[in-house]
């Protein structure tokens, strides 16, 4: 498996409060996205960045952040969580030096309650 | 408007028989197309791909089909095991590292 990491694993909060997940890789890929899986809708994109410092906006971003300051780590933000963004929240790498796959994380089941 | 499309949420097929998976896509600028497998409580772990400049690409008892023309990918699995029931996500991206996916269909083989 390619080295990443999720964090944490399981997370329940109210609504209104904030929540940050964080994905850590060690494979040093340039690449890392933020997904939401629920069911009906697949998998969507958040957010993703091409580079340390450097992101951009996704299918569903609206109600999310991220941040990115060093190549290992992405933070993805619910600045005031509501109870639509209870999901399964993946993280992903890929670099053009690794082929064009993207490698997954094994997920954050967050519940806004 | 869904840009990747897998119009059957299930299919279920006996153990040593062929699986066929199917993606319809819209956007005609995509030429990179993925395949998925998500096993449950684990994320999707990456299967085969295949560029718009070909139309089959073989890994073992994977095969990916792709029709340019009719927008349309299909993933052919010989012969099914009982270990290939999971969920199967197309992707597709237009030359840059953004995937779209389409919404999974649930396969499950029958010992």
């Amino acid at each position: 498996d390619a080295g990443i990491t999720q964090s944490p694993r399981h997370k329940v909060t109210e609504t209104g409060t904030p929540v940050t997940l964080r994905c850590h890789q060690t494979e040093n890929h340039r690449y890392m996205y933020w997904y939401r899986q629920d069911p009906g809708h697949g998998l969507r994109l958040i957010h993703y960045s091409y580079g340390v410092k450097d992101t951009d906006k996704g299918e569903v971003s609206d109600g999310y952040s991220v941040s990115r300051s060093k190549t290992e780590d992405f933070l993805l933000t619910l600045e005031s969580a509501t109870s639509s963004q209870t999901s399964v929240y993946f993280c992903a790498i890929s670099d053009p030096r690794d082929g064009d796959e993207q490698y997954f994380g094994p997920g954050t089941r967050l519940t806004v309650t | 408007d869904q840009q990747v499309k897998q119009n059957s949420p299930s299919l279920s097929v006996q153990e040593g028989r062929i699986s066929i998976l199917n993606c319809d896509y819209t956007n005609s600028m995509f030429d990179y197309f993925l395949w998925y497998k998500k096993y449950p409580a684990e994320g999707p772990t990456f299967l085969i791909s295949i560029s718009s400049i070909k139309d089959k690409n073989e890994d073992g008892r994977f095969t990916v089909f792709l029709n340019k023309s009719a927008k349309h990918l299909s993933l052919h699995i010989v012969p099914s095991q009982p270990g290939d029931s999971a969920v199967y996500f197309c992707a597709a991206a237009s030359g840059t590292y953004k995937y779209i996916f389409g919404t999974g269909t649930r396969l499950k083989v029958l010992a």
